[in-house]
């Protein structure tokens, strides 16, 4: 069974730092790219960053770019997002999702808060 | 970047009916669509994609359509635990992936 743990939210001010992590298993880790995607209260869904099976690519979000850094441990079965520079509206529930093309499994999600 | 947009906003069906959600992009995807649940409390989850093949385990009665820049939902005979939000989501053009802004679909 695929599962996908997400972990690390938590309430941090305006202006700090998160680490979120992601524990995967029950498949081939290192062959599927990883993305994240967050969700604002009441808000749809919006996504964040995707990194591909060897970390060779990378991408972000416009809305992210600069102040987040998506990174994986292939050994360790685990994604991650850094989050630094944390604005009020970066408030979200974050889900780790592995991705073949479309988003085929998701975490249970991660509520970050930043307050002002 | 592609724009998704869906509609309506919110759709009223009574159990038993049938519902039809649409789902526009605003340049041609091929199929590369995917249509996701989302229940109160839980992670989205995926039901559809390439436009058309339902994801393992979704039931016979949900059904996608379309190609190019038009899409549909259909989900025929509503049962109680299909009223949720629908996403749908282009993985033709990336980055970035984008999400149309969902349909929720109530009890009538």
């Amino acid at each position: 069974e695929v599962l996908l743990v997400d972990s690390g939210g938590g309430l941090v001010r305006a202006g700090g730092s998160l680490r979120l992590s992601c524990a995967a298993s029950g498949f081939i880790f290192n062959s599927y790219s990883m993305n994240w995607v967050r969700q604002a209260p009441g808000k749809g869904l919006e996504w964040v960053s995707s990194i591909s099976t060897a970390s060779s690519y990378i991408s972000y979000a416009d809305s992210v770019k600069g102040r987040f850094t998506i990174s994986r441990d292939n050994a360790n079965n685990s994604l991650y997002l850094q989050m630094d520079s944390l604005r009020v509206e970066d408030t979200a529930v974050y889900y780790c999702v592995r991705e073949w093309d479309y988003f085929d499994h998701w975490g249970q999600g991660t509520l970050v808060t930043v307050s002002s | 970047e592609i724009v998704m947009t869906q509609s309506p906003a919110t759709l009223s069906v009574s159990p038993g009916e049938r519902a039809t959600l649409s789902c526009r992009a605003s340049q041609t995807i091929s199929s590369n669509l995917a249509w996701y649940q989302q229940k109160p409390g839980q992670a989205p989850r995926l039901l559809i994609f390439g436009a058309s093949t339902r994801a393992t385990g979704i039931p016979a009665r949900f059904t996608g359509s379309g190609s190019g820049t038009e899409f549909t939902l259909t989900i025929s005979s509503l049962q109680s635990e299909d009223f949720a939000v629908y996403y749908c989501q282009q993985y033709d053009n990336w980055p970035p992936y984008t999400f149309g802004q969902g349909t929720k679909l109530e009890i009538k």
